[in-house]
């Protein structure tokens, strides 16, 4: 099973960076997302596919539609340069997935 | 504060063996199941094996299924990793990472991670 996100996003200080997870599990599984930025641990900025764990900024939210599932960072910051993943399982749930990240890019 | 330390890393030669521990703190260790997740310096993330709050339940990728054996120590709040028949792609950062809940389920994710442990295999 594969979770597909594109390689990589760039935008402005204060734009709105939208970043796509797909997989075909999506319709029935919870996407999840990670924030890792160089040399540190993942950080969990999204469970539940728009959930936000306490901490975070409000100006991180997720949404899915179909076999899609986005991570929207709406204003986003120098400081959130990060590398992020998408993580969810098989329809079975016995396959645990990450994506292969997405580097976003804020400058 | 959850606080997660791995150790045990290092270099390990082809075929033989590393062990691995994560040493857990700010939380009720059993309220919890427990993953191992690797990743290739540069590279992605894959899990890699999870286990149950009482060691009911392991699961493995394919990827190690047969050479890795997960088990945690409740009592001393401790999780592991015996990593044997060492591959060369089995050089990553290993991250002890703390479930949202008790079981391995389906709907489940990791809420906490380590710093990360670096394994190397190299002759």
């Amino acid at each position: 099973y594969e979770l597909t996100q594109p390689p990589s996003v760039s935008v402005s200080p204060g734009q709105t960076a939208r970043i796509t997870c797909s997989g075909d599990a999506l319709p029935k599984k919870y996407a999840y997302w990670y924030q890792q930025k160089s040399g540190q641990a993942p950080v969990l900025v999204i469970y539940e596919e728009s959930k936000r764990p306490s901490g975070i900024p409000e100006r991180f939210s997720g949404s899915s539609s179909g076999t899609m599932a986005t991570l929207t960072i709406s204003g986003a910051q120098v400081e959130d340069e990060a590398d992020y993943f998408c993580y969810s399982t098989d329809r079975s749930g016995t396959k645990r997935v990450f994506g292969g990240g997405t580097k976003l890019t804020v400058l | 504060e959850v606080q997660l330390v791995e150790s045990g890393g290092g270099l390990g030669q082809p075929g033989r063996s590393l062990r691995l521990s994560c040493v857990t703190s700010g939380f009720t260790f059993t309220d919890h199941a427990m993953h191992w997740v690797r990743q290739v310096p540069g590279k992605g993330l894959e899990w890699v094996s999870g286990i149950s709050w009482n060691s009911g339940s392991k699961a493995y990728a394919d990827s190690v299924k047969g050479r890795f054996t997960i088990s945690r120590d409740n009592a001393k709040r401790s999780l592991s990793l015996q990593m044997n028949s060492l591959r060369g792609e089995d050089t990553a950062f290993y991250y002890c990472a703390k479930d949202s809940w008790a079981e391995l389920g389906t709907e489940n994710f990791f809420d906490s991670w380590g710093q990360g442990i670096l394994v190397t295999v190299s002759p």
